[in-house]
């Protein structure tokens, strides 16, 4: 069982470079998620995806961008890395949003230089 | 909207000794409440959860957490810890509603001494 799979683990980029995290679920969920965490201040939601088609800011989405490409995938896209987005990024995906129990990904580390 | 309080940011127990981590939510309509493990390097896990009925809830590895309404609080606990419940946990929240998210507190480090 995949469940959660977030490509790539680790990323160095340097200031102003673009990249985009991708992520992808195995398990039919309707909701995905992006959070970061970082020391001292947990995870932090970027955007969501409650359903296939809609997505939505979280608490920290300056900086970012995302697509939910299909059911299955929910990407994160940074247009112009700044060093402030040094942390681990975390996907996750659920039955839907409020009870269901969420699944993670084993995270991606990127470093911005 | 809704938020999770974890004070202090690490716990340090004696193998076989109780854990308690301490969990406070704001809310205002009924929560849900949960309770996740990270190890070193891995994505966080769900260790138990409350959403409605039975306000104490049991997990995984011996955990327990009880909701207390009057008290906003869902602490996690287990009677005897062992080294490999040395970890990272967080409390989380969410509420029922079209646009509910899961809203994670700080996370508190455990720490067992052998």
């Amino acid at each position: 069982n995949a469940g959660v799979t977030q490509t790539p683990k680790f990323q160095v980029l340097k200031t102003g470079q673009s990249m985009t995290l991708q992520c992808a679920q195995d398990m039919n969920h309707n909701s995905m998620y992006w959070y970061r965490q970082d020391p001292g201040m947990g995870l932090r939601l970027i955007y969501y995806s409650a359903s296939e088609g809609t997505t939505d800011k979280g608490e920290v989405p300056n900086g970012y961008n995302v697509s939910r490409l299909n059911k299955r995938e929910f990407s994160l896209r940074l247009e112009s890395a700044a060093p402030s987005q040094t942390s681990v990024y975390f996907c996750a995906s659920s039955e839907a949003l409020g009870r269901t129990k969420a699944f993670f990904g084993q995270g991606t580390r990127l470093t911005v230089v | 909207a809704q938020s999770v309080t974890q004070l202090g940011s690490h716990v340090s127990v004696s193998e076989g000794a109780l854990v308690l981590l301490r969990c406070n939510y704001s809310s205002s309509v009924p929560p849900y409440l949960f309770w996740y493990v990270q190890y070193p390097n891995q994505g966080l896990q769900l260790l138990l959860k409350y959403t409605t009925g039975a306000t104490l809830v049991k997990g995984i590895n011996g955990f327990e957490a009880e909701f207390k309404k009057s008290e906003t609080s869902f602490h996690l606990t287990k009677p005897s810890a062992h080294m490999s419940d040395a970890a990272e946990y967080f409390c989380a929240v969410s509420v029922t509603g079209a646009n509910s998210k899961l809203t994670f507190g700080k996370g508190i480090t455990l720490s067992v001494r052998p």
